[in-house]
């Protein structure tokens, strides 16, 4: 089956850039979303088609794609940002989404 | 937007449980919509989605052939009928429009618990 993998962990002190990559086969022909999920919340949407950030997510959200491999970039991260961040897309043949490994940030 | 959940509880292995979506203040038969679920401490699985019409439905590998995901578009209500439960199908379950090519609005419930064991 169809595997989107992130690092377990990114750890980065306030003000920093935090990089999450995501990599998965068919993510040159599928779009890319992201998500942040805090503690007993449902996750919330911060990127979606690769890049594009829905209206009230902070300008520091940014997406980019490479290729296998998609990046979400936190710049200037603050303490509110600290949350588990999961990337999200379609198999190559667009039939089932999947959901990456998921990625705790962790703001020093 | 508003996705509400229920149904959940706890159901010894092998039993059935149906989860119900109810869904207002969005064209809710316009839009495909999934389930999705979280294991207690672990990563979010997608777990089945049905078509905006009601005619196309896709499951993952693990609910294959014991899930079933239908709508009632007169009662903005998605549903997840769960049989043959196993302890790991223990999780939280959302239902959710999730943002597409096409669609990019994006919305979650706050998802029902379902727990199963003996």
């Amino acid at each position: 089956s169809y595997e989107l993998t992130q690092p377990p962990s990114v750890s980065v002190s306030p003000g920093q850039t935090a990089r999450i990559t995501c990599s998965g086969d068919a993510l040159p022909r599928q779009f890319a979303y992201w998500y942040q999920q805090k503690p007993g919340q449902a996750p919330i949407l911060v990127i979606y088609k690769d890049s594009e950030r829905p209206s009230g997510i902070p300008e520091r959200f940014s997406g980019s794609s490479s290729g296998t491999t998609v990046t979400l970039t936190i710049s200037g991260v603050q303490a509110e940002d600290e949350a588990d961040y999961y990337c999200q897309s379609a198999d190559s043949s667009d039939t089932y989404r999947v959901f990456g490994t998921g990625t705790k940030v962790t703001v020093l | 937007v508003q996705l509400v959940e229920s149904g959940g509880g706890v159901v010894q292995p092998g039993r059935s449980l149906r989860l119900a979506c109810a869904a207002s203040a969005f064209t809710f038969s316009s839009y495909g919509m999934h389930w999705v679920r979280q294991a207690p401490g672990k990563g979010l699985e997608w777990v089945a989605v049905i078509s905006y019409d009601g005619s196309n439905k896709k499951y993952a590998d693990s609910v294959k052939g014991r899930f079933t995901i239908s709508r009632d578009d007169s009662k903005n209500t998605l549903y997840l009928q769960m049989n043959s439960l196993r302890v790991e199908d223990t999780a939280l379950y959302f239902c959710a429009k999730l943002s597409s090519g096409t669609n990019p609005g994006d919305y979650w419930g706050q998802g029902t618990l379902v727990t199963v064991s003996s």
